[in-house]
């Protein structure tokens, strides 16, 4: 069974730092895109950043570039967000994702709240 | 910046067929696009519906079905039932590497 386990959310002040992670399971990391994918409170889903099975590539919306860096460990077969210089509307639910474009699977998603 | 563009929202009677489009800002929909199509309930996780423009996810019931027509790709639901009353959203894999969501399609069954 594809599992994809979150953790490291919670509250952060605006500017501070935050490291999310994503624990998975069930299939072949090393084979697949990974990707997060946020939702703000009431809002739409927005596509925030992925990186290619063999973490070679590294892409990222606009609104995070240079903020935010994504990264994985086939070792552990988990991936990660490090997420700097917080700002009040990152405010969302974060969801690890395993590849939009083959077989999407999607973690339970971790709040994070950006508030002073 | 590629922007995505979905009906806000679709009323339909229990029974009825019903087609959801996504289109790109910057052209076309192709299958290198890969298509994709989730569908939400407020409060949930995300749940695949479709990728790959056509390919449905492994349980959905096949009432769901994807593909392209004109420029767009489409996602059609034959025969709704109360149970599909939800957010739908698309989203499309870009040659940048980027990905992007639509905004959502709210579906009322009335």
């Amino acid at each position: 069974e594809v599992q994809l386990v979150e953790s490291g959310g919670g509250l952060v002040q605006p500017g501070g730092s935050l490291r999310l992670s994503c624990a998975t399971s069930g299939f072949s990391f090393s084979s697949y895109w990974m990707n997060w994918v946020r939702q703000a409170p009431g809002k739409g889903l927005e596509w925030v950043a992925n990186i290619k099975p063999d973490g070679s590539g590294k892409y990222y919306a606009e609104s995070v570039q240079g903020r935010f860096t994504i990264s994985r460990d086939s070792a552990q077969n988990s991936v990660s967000l490090q997420m700097n210089s917080l700002r009040v509307d990152d405010t969302a639910v974060y969801f690890c994702t395993r590849a939009l474009t083959t077989a999407p699977h999607w973690g339970q998603g971790i709040l994070v709240i950006v508030s002073s | 910046q590629t922007v995505v563009t979905q009906e806000p929202s679709f009323s339909v009677s229990p029974g009825e067929t019903v087609t959801l489009t996504c289109a790109l800002s910057s052209g076309p929909v192709s299958s290198t696009h890969y298509p994709s199509w989730y569908q939400q309930t407020p409060g949930q996780t995300p749940r695949t519906l479709v990728y790959s423009t056509n390919t449905r996810s492994s349980g959905v019931p096949d009432r769901f079905s994807g593909s392209r027509v004109g420029n767009k790709a489409v996602l059609t639901i034959t025969g709704v039932q109360a149970e599909d009353e939800s957010d739908y959203f698309c989203a499309f894999y870009l040659p940048s590497g980027l990905s992007v969501f639509g905004g959502g399609t709210k579906l009322t069954v009335l």
